[in-house]
């Protein structure tokens, strides 16, 4: 499986600060997507970015894509106390016919 | 997006029992999947839920535990069988249309506890 790393495990900033945290993954994709969990609730997707796009963004969020390091980056900028909570990166490799292989995710503490 | 809907959302069950969680989608959708998430950990893919035949099921995942049922194009039934606290983990069904660059969304899953 293609299972991905991300790092850092855990992250703490304060208020008003920019987060980032990065995935990396094993095989060729069709797409990589993000995922935020609040208090081992449901998954609630955050963006996809396709294997031919190299930046996207939405919102507070930019996403980064490098097929040639098999990496992707998220940045929340203007972090607030309510993005605390864990984002995963999934990646998909099999045109949405297949499940998503997801990271390990990084648990991310705004304080106030 | 859909409206996914799963049955329980808790649940704390004796060891040797079974219990089987429910995922209602509000739409019809190509795809289902049905996901383990253990204690602190992060997601992994049990299986594609196939209507009207047998689930794919992932290495390490096999259909006697975990049976799982797909009568219709939106709902789908797993079944945790003969539960040890092994077992104790978040449950959760996903839902997406099979073709290129289409996101999963998913249910608030089940969070089962195996005394």
């Amino acid at each position: 499986s293609q299972q991905g790393e991300e790092d850092p495990q855990a992250l703490s900033i304060q208020e008003g600060e920019n987060a980032t945290m990065n995935c990396s993954y094993k095989t060729s994709i069709n797409n990589l997507q993000w995922y935020r969990q609040n208090s081992g609730r449901g998954l609630v997707h955050l963006i996809l970015i396709r294997s031919n796009e190299r930046e996207k963004h939405s919102g507070r969020l930019r996403v980064t894509l490098d097929t040639s390091k098999k990496s992707s980056s998220l940045l929340i900028t203007a972090s607030r106390a309510a993005d605390t909570a864990s984002y995963f990166c999934a990646t998909d490799g099999g045109g949405g016919a297949d499940g998503l292989t997801f990271g390990k995710g990084t648990h991310l503490i705004i304080q106030p | 997006s859909a409206v996914i809907s799963q049955k329980p959302s808790r649940d704390i069950c004796q060891r040797g029992t079974s219990l089987t969680i429910q995922c209602q989608v509000d739409s019809q959708v190509t795809m289902m999947f049905w996901y383990r998430q253990q204690p602190g950990q992060s997601l992994t893919l049990i299986a594609t839920a196939n209507q009207g035949s047998e689930a794919t099921y992932e290495s390490g995942f096999v259909i006697d535990k975990f049976p799982i049922s797909r009568p219709n194009l939106t709902f789908s039934t797993l079944t945790v069988s003969n539960m040890s606290p092994e077992d104790s983990s978040i449950y959760l069904c996903s839902v997406g249309v099979a073709g290129r660059d289409q996101p999963q969304h998913f249910g608030d899953g089940t969070r089962l506890s195996i005394l």
